[in-house]
Formats: C-alpha cells, sequence, structure tokens
C-alpha cells in the first residue's frame, strides 16, 4: 500500500486563490519532507526542505512568502501556495525519508491549474 | 556542483526491441547514490533502482539492467525486449550525500520513451 498520501491530486483554481497541499506519511515519522514543482515536459526541481518543528529550507529562487510551508508534525507536511497565478501552474510533489539510507517514498502528486 | 545530464530527450522504438537509456553524472562526493525513476502519464514517480557509488556491479532485474561506470560517470539503464507499458518518462538522480533518506534529490531532465506497437 501507499506509504505516502498526498491530497489532493488535483486541483484547478482561479488566479488569486491560495491553494494548500497535504504530504501525509503513513507508515512512519518523518523530520525531513521535500517539496518538488515539475513544470510540463521538465524535470523534477527543488523547492524546499520541510523540517519537522523549524523553519523550511528554500532553494535558490522560490519565494517563501508565496509558497509557506508548515510542518507542524512528524505525520503531515503542507505546502501553501498563496495568491496562485496562472505561472504558479505545475505539478508539485513531496517525498518522504522512511529511515537512515533508505530511498525515499514519493507521494502521487498534485497537478495544480490555475485559471 | 551536482549534475545529472540525460542526452537523449526523446527515444521512439518498436515493441520488443531493446532500448539504453544513457545518464551521465557529475559530483565531488565521494559516496553518493544514483537513482533511476519511472513517470507514466499519470505522473507517479516510480522507484526502479538505487545504486550506491561503492557498488559497480551491474544489475539486472527482469527485462531492465543497469550498467555504472564510475570512470565515465555514468549510469546507463537497458530495457531488453521493451513492451508498450515500458512507455513512460525516465529520470536518473543523484543524492550528494551517502544517507539517501535526509538528502535533496537531483534529477537528471528525464527521458521520455515511446515504445510503439
Amino acid at each position: 500500500g501507499a506509504v505516502v498520501s498526498q491530497h489532493p491530486s488535483r486541483v484547478i483554481c482561479k488566479s488569486g486563490t491560495s491553494v494548500k497541499i497535504e504530504c501525509r506519511s503513513l507508515d512512519f515519522q518523518a523530520t525531513t519532507m521535500f517539496w518538488y514543482r515539475q513544470f510540463p515536459k521538465q524535470s523534477l526541481m527543488l523547492m524546499a526542505t520541510s523540517n519537522e518543528g523549524s523553519k523550511a529550507t528554500y532553494e535558490q529562487g522560490v519565494e517563501k512568502d508565496k509558497f509557506l510551508i508548515n510542518h507542524a508534525s512528524l505525520t503531515l507536511s503542507t505546502l501553501t501556495v498563496t495568491s496562485a497565478h496562472p505561472e504558479d501552474s505545475s505539478f508539485y510533489i513531496c517525498s518522504v525519508g522512511s529511515s537512515t539510507n533508505q530511498p525515499q517514498h514519493f507521494g502521487d502528486g498534485t497537478r495544480l491549474s490555475i485559471l | 556542483a551536482q549534475k545529472v545530464t540525460q542526452a537523449q530527450t526523446e527515444i521512439s522504438v518498436v515493441e520488443k526491441e531493446d532500448v539504453t537509456l544513457d545518464c551521465v553524472y557529475e559530483t565531488r562526493d565521494t559516496t553518493y547514490y544514483l537513482f533511476w525513476y519511472k513517470q507514466p502519464p499519470s505522473g507517479e514517480l516510480v522507484f526502479l533502482i538505487r545504486r550506491n557509488s561503492f557498488d559497480e556491479q551491474n544489475e539486472i532485474s527482469g527485462r531492465y539492467s543497469w550498467n555504472f561506470q564510475k570512470s565515465t560517470s555514468s549510469f546507463n539503464f537497458t530495457i531488453t525486449a521493451s513492451q508498450v507499458v515500458d512507455s513512460a518518462v525516465y529520470f536518473c538522480a543523484l543524492t550528494p550525500r551517502f544517507d539517501s533518506s535526509a538528502s535533496k534529490i537531483i534529477f537528471g531532465s528525464g527521458t521520455r520513451l515511446s515504445i510503439r506497437p
């Protein structure tokens, strides 16, 4: 069964709306989760590293005030795209490390479309 | 700097042909992991293999095989007797630290593989 649950799988909304995406670790506690973004026909690029109980670490060029990350528990990280615009339309996917030195598990992704 | 290069943007072959997807990487780390992932049209990432930098043995899993050559910084993936269900985008990836559970993954640009019936 799934190890990581990501919700919603698809969102279509109007420009200016804020959208929250959840990434939930089902089988284990995760102090670190990762958020990636994938534009159509492009690769996955790391946006930020979500750390339980502390501030997220953002990659260069990613606006932390626009992409709010909250990792309030060991099983849940949320990514909120604030005041989304059409250029934010993308595929967002999270990953979770299960235990030391094991491959990360990916969620099934969220396809975000801003009209 | 760490980088993964997949020079083949798209490949199209006829079913039952063998196909090799190339991957070249750059890293200054002495310990690292290499990965291959499959991304079907539905979008989810399917983990195929992880290889650590100390293990250069080739690996075979059914119709899939991987050739890791540290001397050329390459980690190529071959599908033997391809099938239509193999059609997907394939990503080669690298984690720059030995603990792959806590390291960000650096992805190549992907190779879109189309298998024609």
